[in-house]
C-alpha cells in the first residue's frame, strides 16, 4: 500500500507559471512533510518542509500549502525559472520512525 | 559543517561481478545511514539503513548486503551483480531522532 500519493508525474510550464505538485497520505500519525528537489545525476537535496501546525510555509519561491483535514499538502513554486526543472518528491514521516516514505517524484520542466 | 562523500560517480560493471561502494559522512557523530536505488525515472527505494557500527536493517531482500565497519562509513556490497542491479545509488545520513536527510551525490552503476 502506498503511503503517500504524488501527481502528476510529469509537469510542463512556461517561465513564470506556478506549477502546483500534489501529495496525500492516509496515516495521520505523519507529523512531517518536506519536499526534495533533485536535479539530473544529483542526489535530492531537501526543499522545503512543514509540520501540521501551520497550514501554509513560504521560503523564498516555493510554498507548501497543508490541509491536514483532507491529509493532503502541495508544493507550489512561484514565477517559475528554468533552473527549477528538476524532479521533485514529497515525503512523510512521524516520530515512531524518522524513516520517510517518499512519493515516487514529479519531474518538472519549465520552458524559457 | 557535515559533508557526504560518495563514491565512485560512475560505475560499469559485468555481470556477475563483484560490487563495493561506499559512503562516508564528516562532521557528525553516530549518524544513522542510509542506502537508496531509483531506478531510472523512478522513485526512491530504501534498502537498508543503519542507527550504528555493525547494525545493518534490510529492507527489500536482494544479492546485496550493507555494512557499517566505522561510525561513519556504509558500504554497499553484492558479490555477483545481476543485471536488474543497474541504477542510481544514494547514500544518505540523518541526525538520530531528528527529521530530514543529507543526500550524497549518488553512483550510476550500469550492469552490462
Amino acid at each position: 500500500q502506498q503511503q503517500v500519493k504524488q501527481s502528476p508525474q510529469s509537469l510542463i510550464v512556461q517561465k513564470g507559471g506556478i506549477p502546483i505538485i500534489n501529495c496525500a497520505y492516509e496515516n495521520t500519525a505523519f507529523d512531517y512533510f518536506p519536499w526534495y528537489q533533485q536535479f539530473p545525476g544529483k542526489g535530492p537535496a531537501l526543499l522545503i518542509a512543514i509540520r501540521p501546525d501551520v497550514s501554509e510555509k513560504k521560503e523564498g519561491r516555493f510554498t507548501i500549502s497543508f490541509n491536514k483535514s483532507a491529509k493532503q499538502f502541495s508544493l507550489h513554486i512561484m514565477d517559475s525559472q528554468p533552473g527549477d526543472s528538476a524532479t521533485y518528491f514529497c515525503a512523510v514521516s512521524s516520530g515512531g520512525s524518522y524513516i520517510p516514505t517518499f512519493g515516487r517524484g514529479t519531474s518538472l520542466i519549465v520552458h524559457p | 559543517s557535515q559533508t557526504i562523500h560518495q563514491w565512485p560517480a560512475t560505475l560499469v560493471q559485468p555481470v556477475g561481478s563483484p560490487l563495493s561502494l561506499e559512503c562516508t559522512v564528516e562532521g557528525t557523530s553516530n549518524p544513522n545511514l542510509y542506502w537508496y536505488r531509483q531506478a531510472a525515472g523512478r522513485g526512491l527505494q530504501l534498502l537498508f539503513y543503519s542507527v550504528g557500527i555493525g547494525q545493518i536493517s534490510s529492507e527489500v531482500p536482494q544479492n546485496l548486503s550493507a555494512s557499517r565497519p566505522q561510525d561513519r562509513q556504509f558500504i554497499l556490497s553484492s558479490k555477483k551483480l545481476l543485471l536488474s542491479d543497474s541504477g542510481f545509488y544514494l547514500c544518505a545520513w540523518s541526525v538520530v531522532g531528528a527529521y530530514g536527510y543529507t543526500f550524497g551525490s549518488g553512483t550510476r552503476l550500469t550492469v552490462v
